[in-house]
């Protein structure tokens, strides 16, 4: 596609249920970033991606949080047992390569209201 | 590790003044260095980006930032202000090897007043 793409924008659900959270990158980037941004505050890095494998996961913040890329393109942001404190915009970019001089091309985001 | 110190969480400048947006790095190892803007319930927009070469880098939207080793500072400048650069920036720092992670400051607010 011409951009990244975030589904749903916006999602409110309940304490302790579970959500899935979708990014869709550019057509041809290999690398893809996950990161969450609370209110008042620059984006945390949660995970990364370079083709099907997480290269890096050392963001998540904990178990609950889970994420995959099978087929290389499309990601799924999983959180279990959702707390209020997961409340955030969770924030998607892809890469051509997961190198930084290439620079990311961000998603919207979709905004987690957890009540 | 790296982190990045952004100074004045909200930053007010006149149509037609100097932008200046300071950012402070820390890193143990060489940084790359951007600046990111976000507007208002849109996904950031890469402005900038320092990846040592040219240590003066221009970006879009009329936007530059200098690299300045000896002050650890990477500060976002534009000559004259416009409305339409009201919005959020953020200034983020990865090492230039390795780690792909970008680590971000808290942000500063830039508005353009009239």
């Amino acid at each position: 596609g011409a951009g990244v793409s975030q589904t749903p924008s916006n999602k409110v659900t309940e304490k302790g249920k579970y959500v899935e959270l979708r990014c869709d990158p550019i057509s041809g980037h290999t690398a893809l970033y996950w990161y969450r941004q609370s209110l008042g505050q620059g984006p945390e890095f949660l995970i990364y991606f370079q083709g099907t494998g997480a290269a890096d996961d050392s963001g998540l913040p904990n178990d609950r949080f889970f994420a995959v890329r099978p087929e290389g393109s499309v990601s799924t942001l999983k959180i279990q047992r959702t707390e209020r404190g997961d409340s955030a915009v969770y924030l998607c970019a892809s890469s051509l390569r997961a190198r930084q001089n290439y620079g990311y091309t961000f998603g919207s985001g979709t905004r987690l209201t957890v009540v | 590790a790296q982190s990045v110190t952004q100074l004045g969480s909200h930053v007010s400048v006149s149509e037609g003044a100097l932008v200046l947006l300071r950012c402070n790095y820390s890193s143990s190892v060489p940084p790359y260095l951007f600046w990111y803007v976000q507007y208002p319930n849109q996904g950031l927009q890469l402005l900038l980006k320092y990846t040592s070469a040219a240590t003066l880098v221009k970006g879009i939207n009329g936007f530059e930032a200098e690299f300045k080793k000896s002050e650890t500072s990477f500060h976002l400048t534009k000559p004259s202000a416009h409305m339409s650069d009201a919005a959020e920036y953020f200034c983020a720092v990865s090492p230039n090897f390795g780690n792909e992670k970008l680590t971000f400051g808290t942000g500063t607010r830039l508005t353009i007043i009239p």
